[in-house]
């Protein structure tokens, strides 16, 4: 099916610890989004992609980075996990222009011990 | 001061009651989107608005450009109905809300 592809599914993570969040859409959209969700609050931006090879920062980008590898994909790295990113993760594309919404993943439950 | 403001930040309806969610912003936008979680977490988009007003089923979406404000409807409500609807403006980067908690009893 068409969309977009998060892995993993959930992880939990030591303190210090580094991972990365994989992405991928195959829609061909343009720009892409990570987002994480605390509980009881809103979506906050971390990082966006508004097209391939470029990359810029959102509300929250601290401890994170992020790669545009190609027009597909879009990974999230955190490379010494903390307490404080225990959270959901979202990956979102959309094609910019276009009368179209986001297409979300599924989500990655992070979990930082 | 958040640049997406929803209201009601929560809402009970009984089943078939019609609902009305509100999303004020507070910078110039390209779009304006309505998203909906289920309670399972998942995400989807239901409307992406610049002007006027969208119709899908049931739901209905209308923005006012110069007033800065959105709002969803739902008509004939229905349990399954029951998630957070998320309000999010594109200017630049994308902007969202709090969301509203929706639950429809029968």
């Amino acid at each position: 099916n068409a969309g977009v592809t998060q892995t993993p599914k959930f992880q939990v993570l030591k303190t210090g610890q580094s991972m990365t969040l994989q992405c991928a859409q195959d829609m061909n959209h343009n720009s892409m989004y990570w987002y994480r969700q605390d509980p009881g609050m809103g979506l906050r931006l971390i990082y966006y992609s508004a097209s391939e090879g470029t990359t810029d920062k959102g509300e929250v980008p601290n401890g994170y980075n992020v790669s545009r590898l190609n027009k597909r994909e879009f990974s999230l790295r955190l490379e010494s996990a903390a307490p404080s990113q225990t959270s959901v993760y979202f990956c979102a594309s959309r094609q910019t222009g276009s009368v179209d919404g986001y297409t979300f993943g599924s989500g990655t439950r992070l979990t930082v011990v | 001061k958040n640049e997406v403001e929803q209201s009601p930040q929560n809402l009970t309806a009984q089943e078939g009651e019609f609902i009305t969610i509100n999303c004020s912003y507070s910078v110039g936008i390209s779009a304006l989107h309505w998203l909906q979680q289920h309670p399972g977490g998942g995400i989807v988009s239901l409307f992406m608005l610049s002007s006027g007003k969208k119709k899908h089923g049931r739901l209905i979406a209308t923005i006012n450009i110069q007033e800065k404000h959105s709002s969803l409807h739902i008509t004939a409500s229905h349990p399954r109905d029951s998630a957070v609807y998320i309000c999010a403006v594109n200017a630049g980067k994308s902007t969202f809300g709090d969301g509203t908690t929706l639950t429809v009893k029968p």
